[in-house]
């Protein structure tokens, strides 16, 4: 059983380049996350998903978009990359029972730097 | 709106002492509570939560926490560390009917030998 898998682990881009961070969870869970972590300012939302076909922004989602075609996939888009998108973004999973959420899986993280 | 705070960001510790880790939470409806541990270079994996019931919970690597509703703290301990639990400790907290959750800012609890 993988979990949350994210793919690429590192990656340099150069100022206005796009890119796309994968991210694949093999859990069947609903609701599925994308989180900058920079250093000392925890854990940021960028964007979230309920469900397949169903995404919303979370609290810092300007540069970035995101879709969910199936269950298992929540791809993330930075269009036009920028210093300020240098990061460590985290994909993450979770599912509820009776209301009540167990926890969230997160993946092994992609570390961004734009140059 | 709901907040949490980790009250220490480094927690500096000599091996197989005792620790405690202090998260304090605010939110006006029931909320369920969650501690992550991250190593260096790694995603954040789950500790232990709190859902209902026993308000005193265990997790794994020997960690428990304990929620108070009145002090709305959710503490993390453990009675004796080792240099491998050296990482940083996330708090974070989901109000009842929700589906986002709210992180504190993370402590980096450091043991030394």
């Amino acid at each position: 059983n993988a979990g949350v898998t994210q793919t690429p682990k590192f990656r340099i881009l150069k100022i206005g380049q796009s890119m796309t961070l994968q991210c694949t969870q093999d859990m069947n869970h609903n609701y599925m996350y994308w989180y900058r972590q920079d250093p000392g300012m925890g854990l940021k939302l960028i964007y979230y998903s309920v469900g397949a076909g169903i995404t919303d922004k979370g609290e810092v989602p300007n540069g970035y978009n995101v879709s969910r075609s199936t269950t298992e996939d929540f791809p993330l888009r930075l269009e036009l990359a920028a210093p300020s998108q240098t990061s460590v973004y985290f994909c993450a999973s979770s599912y509820k029972i009776g209301g009540a959420n167990y926890g969230y899986t997160f993946g092994s993280g992609t570390r961004l730097t734009v140059v | 709106a709901q907040s949490v705070t980790q009250l220490d960001s480094q927690v500096p510790v000599f091996e197989e002492a005792p620790v405690e880790l202090r998260c304090n939470y605010s939110s006006s409806v029931s909320v369920y509570l969650f501690w992550y541990v991250q190593y260096p270079n790694q995603g954040l994996q789950l500790l232990l939560k709190y859902l209902s019931g026993s308000t005193l919970v265990k997790g794994i690597n020997g960690f428990e926490a304990e929620f108070n509703k009145s002090q709305t703290s959710f503490h993390l301990r453990k009675p004796s560390v080792h240099i491998s639990d050296t990482a940083e400790y996330f708090c974070a907290l989901e109000v009842g009917g929700s589906y986002i959750p709210t992180f504190g800012r993370g402590t980096s609890l450091i043991v030394h030998p």
